[in-house]
């Protein structure tokens, strides 16, 4: 089955440690995105990225880092200068960035000990 | 740019009850609208979605949107609500050219069905 996979599921860092999450997308989509989810904030947007070796910022980008090496695949570092990371964080893909539906992953709950 | 404003945080109603959740959007671009279901400790699922035609579209789940243009809004509803209903709907806005080239979404309603 074509999908969204996000991995792990739950996941816990020291203060002042990086830490990478996974998502790997078989929709064959070009865009990808990763959110960030507060209680009663909604969605807010991290980075995105049209096609491989190209993404972009997002609303609120500082402290967090992306690559898209493979069309597939568009890991999200948390690094140590984001100073509130405890989060839940949702990955999702599109067919292109404009006026099509976004399909999300199950989702990374963060938690800085 | 564009932004959502989902009116109300909290709904409760009781089962079998109607259900209307509002949703509010500004853009100044010409739109796509979509409403998404979460439930508790995963990912969001699409309900529906406007992106041309017809002002009423149907979704799963027996949930329903109207597209207003003139009162730029895009309200869900559903005549009876069930046990499972009950999650976080979050409505988000895309737009069609230039900077308005990502979804935005609103803060969420949690809907609460009661027996």
């Amino acid at each position: 089955d074509g999908g969204i996979t996000q991995s792990p599921k739950y996941l816990f860092r020291k203060e002042g440690q990086n830490v990478t999450l996974s998502c790997e997308q078989n929709l064959n989509h070009d865009a990808m995105y990763w959110y960030r989810q507060d209680p009663g904030q909604g969605l807010r947007l991290i980075y995105y990225s049209q096609i491989v070796n190209d993404f972009q910022k997002g609303d609120i980008a500082e402290g967090y880092s992306v690559s898209r090496e493979k069309k597939e695949s568009f890991p999200l570092t948390v690094t140590s200068a984001q100073k509130n990371p405890t989060a839940f964080y949702l990955c999702a893909s599109s067919i292109g960035l404009l006026n099509t539906e976004a399909f999300f992953g199950q989702g990374t709950r963060l938690t800085v000990v | 740019a564009q932004s959502v404003t989902q009116l109300d945080s909290q709904v409760p109603v009781f089962e079998e009850a109607p259900v209307e959740l509002r949703c509010n959007y500004s853009s100044s671009v010409s739109v796509y609208l979509f409403w998404y279901v979460q439930y508790p400790n995963q990912g969001l699922q699409l309900l529906l979605k406007y992106l041309s035609g017809s002002t009423l579209v149907k979704g799963i789940n027996g949930f329903e949107a109207e597209f207003n243009k003139s009162q730029t809004s895009f309200h869900l509803r559903k005549p009876s609500v069930h046990i499972s209903d009950t999650a976080e709907y979050f409505c988000a806005v895309g737009g069609s050219s230039g900077s308005a080239r990502q979804l935005t979404f609103g803060s969420g309603t949690q809907l609460t069905v009661l027996p």
